[in-house]
């Protein structure tokens, strides 16, 4: 299954609602999840199971969509949100990303 | 939880290489684990899965034949074996709990190590 994020990479400001949408090839139901990684570190889970917010996660962050188009939204963009997302397919392996988005400061 | 990977390096294509896992912090058997490497242009590709008890084991196309995952329980350490090292194998690898024990329903990854680089190359 093929996923593929949309921008590749945006500039925003502090305080913009920021939206990255996630499209898969074929139907996944909800089996989808989300990933914010910074620089030099691993990706951390955010977002499980298209909507569910990960323990710790601030409520800024929210995810949404099933079958084929997701999205993930910040609400209100925060310094320490500048990184890369990537979403992920958990519906059948082999288990496949899409290709990031990188969101910098404007 | 803490995951600390090790065995990485730089060889040469054709090469072989055996990546750790030291696993703590949680009952290590009662999860299935994951390898996924990231690539130096930072795209993200899942390597290969085993579930609790290693009957399930799951393998990218790219590595199947190449690659083989393991895990010892009594020392909470994953492993991978990698064989016939490409130039294309070059990447981080990482790896990852899984918050389910079984293949059934795998693919949440809810845990990452700060991975372990591969470079091959001549």
């Amino acid at each position: 299954i093929q996923m593929t994020q949309s921008p590749s990479s945006l500039s925003a400001s502090v305080g913009d609602r920021v939206t990255i949408t996630c499209r898969a090839s074929q139907t996944i139901g909800n089996y989808l999840n989300w990933f914010q990684q910074k620089p030099g570190k691993a990706p951390k889970l955010l977002i499980n199971t298209s909507s569910s917010l990960q323990s710790g996660v601030p409520s800024r962050f929210s995810g949404s969509g099933s079958g084929t188009d997701f999205t993930l939204t910040i609400s209100s963009l925060h310094p320490e949100d500048f990184a890369t997302y990537y979403c992920q397919q958990s519906y059948s392996s082999p288990l496949t990303f899409g290709g990031g988005t990188k969101v910098e400061i404007k | 939880v803490q995951l600390v990977e090790s065995g990485g390096g730089l060889v040469q294509p054709g090469g072989s290489l055996r990546l750790s896992c030291a696993a703590s912090g949680f009952t290590f058997y009662d999860y299935a684990m994951h390898w996924v490497r990231q690539f130096p242009g930072k795209g993200l590709e899942w390597v290969s899965g085993i579930n609790w008890n290693s009957v399930n084991i799951d393998y990218a196309d790219s590595v199947r034949g190449r690659f083989t995952v393991s895990r010892d329980n009594a020392k909470s350490s994953l492993y991978l074996q990698m064989n016939n090292l490409r130039p294309e194998d070059t990447a981080l690898y990482f790896c990852v709990k899984d918050p389910t024990p079984d293949s059934s329903a795998w693919g949440d990854f809810d845990y990452w190590g700060q991975g372990t680089l591969v470079t091959v190359s001549s």
